[in-house]
């Protein structure tokens, strides 16, 4: 257990409206990571990051930008939410990219 | 590319009996790692084993076990004398590397899950 803690745990909000989910870690863990998980399609990859303030796209980035600037911290935006980016969010970490990564609680967000 | 396969979307089985959920990779890596996670109904996601591409020696935890195959390119999952606390969607996945081919980032990529029911 990383001790990963996601806020909020439940969002519902509207379409056009500016939302950020945040993670939290005390492992001290260097990567992390925010992944959408949605019927049929498993799980995927939005962004990462492999340090304070180091990111990158993953395979679903579109309408989604990240910010870590802190270790412990690791911020997921969707600067104008549409009914598309419905769906469970997980944050992990990681200690090293070849390891396991450990995932949060989740984050259900519903976009009307 | 790389892509993992979970053929098996649901699987149900009566308490006791051993149940294997299939996975199957495909990479180019010579370099990889393979791993197990379980979601249960209450929805988080737990890691239950990595493997990686060097070691193929089978892993046995308890009821469950792993059988990596690099010739067939699989990493089949069984549980021996299933019990209903293992019901759960069951995640293969696969870690490559591409920051060598493609200049840029890498990823855990993931089946689909089976959703495995076990009645008691």
């Amino acid at each position: 257990d990383a001790g990963i803690t996601q806020s909020p745990r439940h969002k519902v909000t509207e379409t056009g409206t500016p939302v950020t989910l945040r993670c939290h870690q005390t492992e001290n863990h260097r990567y992390m990571y925010w992944y959408r998980q949605d019927p049929g399609h498993g799980l995927r990859l939005i962004h990462y990051s492999y340090g304070v303030k180091d990111t990158d796209k993953g395979e679903v980035s579109d309408g989604y930008s990240v910010s870590r600037s802190k270790t412990e911290d690791f911020l997921l935006t969707l600067e104008s939410a549409t009914s598309s980016q419905t769906s469970v969010y997980f944050c992990a970490t990681g200690v090293a990219t070849a390891y396991e990564q450990y995932f949060g609680p989740g984050t259900r967000l519903t976009v009307t | 590319a790389q892509k993992v396969t979970q053929a098996q979307t649901e699987i149900s089985v009566v308490e006791k009996e051993d149940v294997t959920l299939d996975c199957v990779y495909e990479t180019r890596d010579t370099t990889y790692y393979l791993f197990w996670y379980k979601q249960p109904p209450s929805g988080e996601l737990v890691f239950l084993i990595r493997r990686n591409s060097f070691d193929e020696q089978n892993e046995i935890s308890g009821r469950y076990s792993w059988n990596f195959q690099k010739s067939t390119s699989s990493f089949n999952f069984t549980i021996t004398a299933s019990q209903v606390v293992d019901s759960a969607v069951y995640f293969c996945a696969l870690r490559h590397d591409t920051r060598l081919t493609q200049g840029g980032s890498e990823k855990l990529v993931f089946g689909k899950g089976t959703k495995l029911t076990v009645n008691p």
